[in-house]
């Protein structure tokens, strides 16, 4: 069955700073690999998602690596930003469900970027 | 400016009531998820429909039942049969066919559903 593992639960860094959050999964048959963000209180927006054949995904300050050999992938945030303040979710969508778009969700990273 | 509506966004339920969940998308996705999110916790699949008049079961369906009878809805009951329904209900849509299927799910934002 497949698990997805996030950590840390939570992160607190001042604002300028370079982080990395990581995401890991038990089983690499694995069609994409997606990181969300959530704001309090709210739902999710996605940021990025990396096809299984895809090493990397980039979008502004944000970039997310995958390796599916080791079962991980990183979400790497230049620069932050308190606006950058949020809970990051990481989602694999396993092998065989590109028909149903199922999710399987990490616990989250709850990032606080200090002024 | 298409998206997904849930309604109500607070929602209280009585001691063996049964309660209705609003999703509504206007986005002309196929696919339709309900998930449940507890604190500090990741979100976990009630139940999800790829097509009208057909759902299946995800990883917590106990308690829970839906309907799909037209495309752009998708209501989740949460009936008495659920002991411990406190938490935040979160519903989602997303394209699982043809050449646009592989896109993140686009999510509404959330209905927070507490026992009175």
């Amino acid at each position: 069955k497949q698990e997805v593992t996030q950590i840390p639960a939570a992160l607190s860094v001042p604002e300028g700073e370079n982080l990395v959050l990581n995401c890991s999964f038990t089983d690499s048959a694995i069609y994409n690999l997606q990181w969300f963000r959530q704001d309090p209180g709210k739902g999710l927006t996605s940021l990025l998602l990396i096809q299984s054949s895809q090493r990397e995904q980039t979008s502004g300050r944000l970039n997310a690596s995958l390796d599916k050999s080791s079962g991980r992938s990183t979400l790497y945030i230049a620069a932050s930003q308190p606006g950058d303040s949020a809970t990051y979710l990481c989602a694999v969508s396993p092998h065989g469900s590109s028909n149903t778009g199922k999710l399987i969700f990490g616990q989250g990273t709850t990032l606080q970027v200090k002024p | 400016d298409g998206g997904i509506t849930q309604s109500p966004k607070y929602l209280f339920r009585k001691e063996g009531q049964n309660v209705t969940l609003s999703c509504e998308q206007n986005l002309n996705h196929d696919a339709m998820y309900w998930y449940r999110q507890d604190p500090g916790q990741g979100l976990r699949l009630i139940y999800y429909s790829q097509i009208v008049n057909d759902f299946q079961k995800g990883d917590i369906a106990e308690g829970y039942s839906v309907s799909r009878e037209k495309k752009e809805s998708f209501p989740l009951t949460v009936t008495s049969a659920q002991k411990n329904p406190t938490a935040f209900y979160l519903c989602a849509s997303s394209i699982v066919q043809g050449p646009r299927r592989n896109q993140p799910q686009h999510f509404g934002d959330g209905t927070r559903l507490s026992i009175l």
